[in-house]
């Protein structure tokens, strides 16, 4: 079983769309939690952390369930430049920041 | 001014050869990082050193060789190039003394091997 594992998609959704993406992480110990954005043939960008009480940014809200093990990614009024892969992160327990990725969940935003 | 950045970009080789990819930040940070992202986009850790010191060691062959002259640099050399290493390999540097899981990424060094 991987570490982070996420649906890949692609999500297909129209411009002004809500849409929702979930990431499960096997590692119970693991600290802290995080959404990076990477657009096609480049680097990974940090988008937002994720805090246990939820946290939201602009459009963004994203939500932890320690209980459960599941990380969610909520974008509203989707834009066309919202198109990208989503990464979902986990830093595990290891005493460095080991930051362990997700595949990845590609959402593709049309007119 | 790039904050991290890679060469070559791109590296077409043959099987069997050994290549170098080099990395510079000049962010000040602490640590730095190499990640493989392969065929299938999933981006895995293969190295981290903080100061020089090489902190993580994941099960990569040891065809690959990280070497960190000072903590600005962090260069990946690769003997004896597969088909299989084919792939996108990203630098990247955080500063040690924060766990804010925010990673600086280069733009990514694409290596073909024929």
């Amino acid at each position: 079983r991987k570490e982070v594992e996420q649906d890949p998609g692609p999500f297909n959704v129209p411009e002004g769309a809500t849409v929702a993406f979930n990431c499960t992480y096997s590692n119970s110990a693991s600290q802290s939690f995080f959404w990076y954005r990477q657009d096609c043939r480049k680097e990974p960008k940090l988008l937002m952390s994720v805090y246990s009480s939820g946290n939201e940014d602009g459009r963004f809200t994203a939500q932890l369930n320690r209980a459960s093990q599941y990380i969610s990614l909520l974008i509203r009024d989707s834009k066309l430049s919202d198109s990208a892969t989503y990464l979902c992160v986990v830093i595990m327990n290891t005493g460095f920041q080991k930051l362990v990725f997700g595949t990845g969940t590609r959402l593709l935003v049309s007119p | 001014d790039t904050a991290v950045s890679q060469t070559p970009k791109y590296l077409v080789t043959q099987m069997g050869n050994d290549k170098s990819i080099k990395c510079e930040q000049n962010l000040g940070h602490d640590t730095m990082y190499w990640y493989k992202q392969d065929s299938k986009k999933f981006l895995k850790i293969m190295f981290s050193y903080n100061n020089k010191e090489l902190i993580i060691n994941e099960t990569v062959p040891n065809r690959f060789s990280p070497k960190s002259p000072d903590k600005a640099h962090l260069n990946l050399h690769i003997n004896s190039l597969e088909l299989g290493d084919s792939a996108v390999y990203f630098c990247a540097s955080s500063p040690y003394d924060r766990n804010t899981g925010e990673l600086f990424f280069g733009e990514g060094s694409r290596l073909t091997v024929l």
